[in-house]
């Protein structure tokens, strides 16, 4: 079956930091690939997106990059800022099969202190 | 697009009690998930639906739960009785097939307490 690893949380970072949050995954197809954003109170929000092998999805300076060979999607950003603070998601939908839902890891706390 | 709306945003209710969420989803989407999130299970998929039809609902986790999906464009969860344990933010989400490149849009959720 389809699986998403996170790296653990949480993660606390001084703002301007750089900020890596491991993903790998286990899919029987090709998946496309997500990473999702909560912030307290929130619904979570799609961050940004790759569908296939060598994509590079980036969105508010954030990026990750699908890695077919050693199956990760980590996820990247060069300075964190304090509104940044939020759990992060790393998700997966198998594009075989007729299954339309995101497989979802367990979810990384980030904290920015200023 | 006014993007998924749940309501309420806040339940507070009494254990024994029926619950009953709602989702509007957003609209020409045809596949409608419904999440619960806690601290201790994490993003757990309940069921979802296609074109208004229950595709799985391997996650339901009793029969005390049941959803419903009347029409393209709203859907209900109901909890009936409540338990304390069913404490949780439940999301609704919603996304287009054909589009298998495409992520799903989540409403901001309801929490749940049972008291």
């Amino acid at each position: 079956g389809n699986s998403v690893t996170q790296m653990e949380g949480p993660v606390t970072l001084s703002e301007e930091a750089f900020l890596t949050i491991n993903c790998t995954y286990t899919a029987t197809g090709y998946p496309s690939l997500f990473w999702y954003v909560q912030y307290p109170g929130e619904g979570l929000q799609l961050l940004l997106k790759a569908t296939k092998a060598d994509d590079k999805g980036s969105n508010k300076g954030f990026e990750a990059t699908y890695r077919k060979e050693t199956t990760s999607f980590h996820l990247e950003k060069g300075s964190v800022q304090v509104s940044d603070s939020a759990v992060y998601f790393c998700a997966l939908r198998d594009s075989s099969g007729s299954a339309r839902q995101l497989t979802f890891g367990s979810g990384t706390q980030l904290t920015v202190l200023p | 697009d006014a993007g998924v709306i749940q309501s309420p945003r806040h339940e507070v209710t009494e254990m024994g009690q029926e619950v009953t969420l709602r989702c509007k989803p957003i609209s020409g989407h045809d596949y409608l998930f419904w999440y619960r999130q806690t601290m201790m299970r994490g993003l757990e998929l309940l069921i979802y639906f296609n074109n208004n039809v229950p595709i799985d609902d391997s996650g339901m986790p009793e029969d005390r739960f049941s959803a419903k999906m009347p029409n393209a464009s709203f859907s209900t969860l109901k909890i009936q009785p409540s338990e304390p344990r069913d404490s949780a933010v439940y999301f609704c989400a919603s996304s287009l097939q054909g589009r298998g490149s495409s992520g799903a849009f989540f409403g901001q959720g309801t929490r749940l307490t049972v008291v």
